[in-house]
């Protein structure tokens, strides 16, 4: 069964740097989203992405995040300098149509120090 | 802001017992509604849906209730079996936002043997 995989699974790294979380979503799948879930919280929309260009998004994805689809299978969330409460785990998910009804990865775990 | 709320953040119930998560929304803008499972270590499988334009969807051993008035949707699981133990998330999407899913806190379930 196809799936949306997401790399790394868990990653550390200092306050500052920059981190770029990857997903290769379902191959025939034409949207795709980013959320985050900081631990104990609610699962929080980041952003969506159709088309090439980001069709929505949320009050968290200010300028320090961005989101890329380079080639034909790779979509991309990158923050340009992390902070602490960056920490989360992150996922990407999508959908063929835009139902709601998404297919999420397992989530990149971030943990800024 | 929740605009989607799961006020139990656990819930147990016995094996072949019936399970009922609750949800509440405060925007009267959601006309389509979602439920999460969530396992430890892995992303949000999409469980069930319901349109605001009907007030029962029913998937096997899985029913979502809608009650638009009170502004209120239930999932109910019988009979409720181990493999139900998991983070159900409640989600709504905006009418005109389609890019956009909003998520509830969660509600641990356990089945208890």
């Amino acid at each position: 069964e196809p799936e949306v995989t997401q790399t790394p699974s868990h990653q550390v790294t200092q306050m500052g740097q920059e981190v770029i979380l990857r997903c290769v979503p379902i191959s025939n799948h034409l949207y795709f989203y980013w959320y985050r879930q900081i631990l104990g919280q609610k699962v929080e929309f980041l952003v969506s992405f159709y088309n090439n260009e980001i069709s929505e998004k949320s009050e968290i994805f200010d300028d320090q995040f961005s989101v890329e689809r380079p080639d034909g299978s790779n979509f991309t969330l990158k923050i340009r300098s992390t902070k602490l409460e960056d920490s989360a785990m992150y996922f990407c998910a999508s959908n063929l149509m835009n139902t709601g009804e998404l297919f999420f990865g397992e989530g990149s775990r971030l943990t800024v120090l | 802001d929740q605009q989607v709320k799961q006020n139990s953040p656990s819930l147990s119930v016995q094996e072949g017992r019936i399970s009922i998560l609750n949800c509440d929304y405060t925007n009267s803008m959601f006309d389509y509604f979602l439920w999460y499972k969530k396992y430890p270590a892995e992303g949000p499988t999409f469980l069930i849906s319901i349109s605001s334009i009907k007030d029962k969807n029913e998937d096997g051993r899985f029913t979502v209730f809608l009650n638009k008035s009170a502004k209120h949707l239930s999932l109910h699981i019988v009979p409720s079996q181990p493999g139900d133990s998991a983070v159900y998330f409640c989600a709504a999407r905006e009418m005109n936002r389609d890019d956009k899913i909003i998520f509830g806190k969660g509600t641990r379930l356990h089945i208890l043997p």
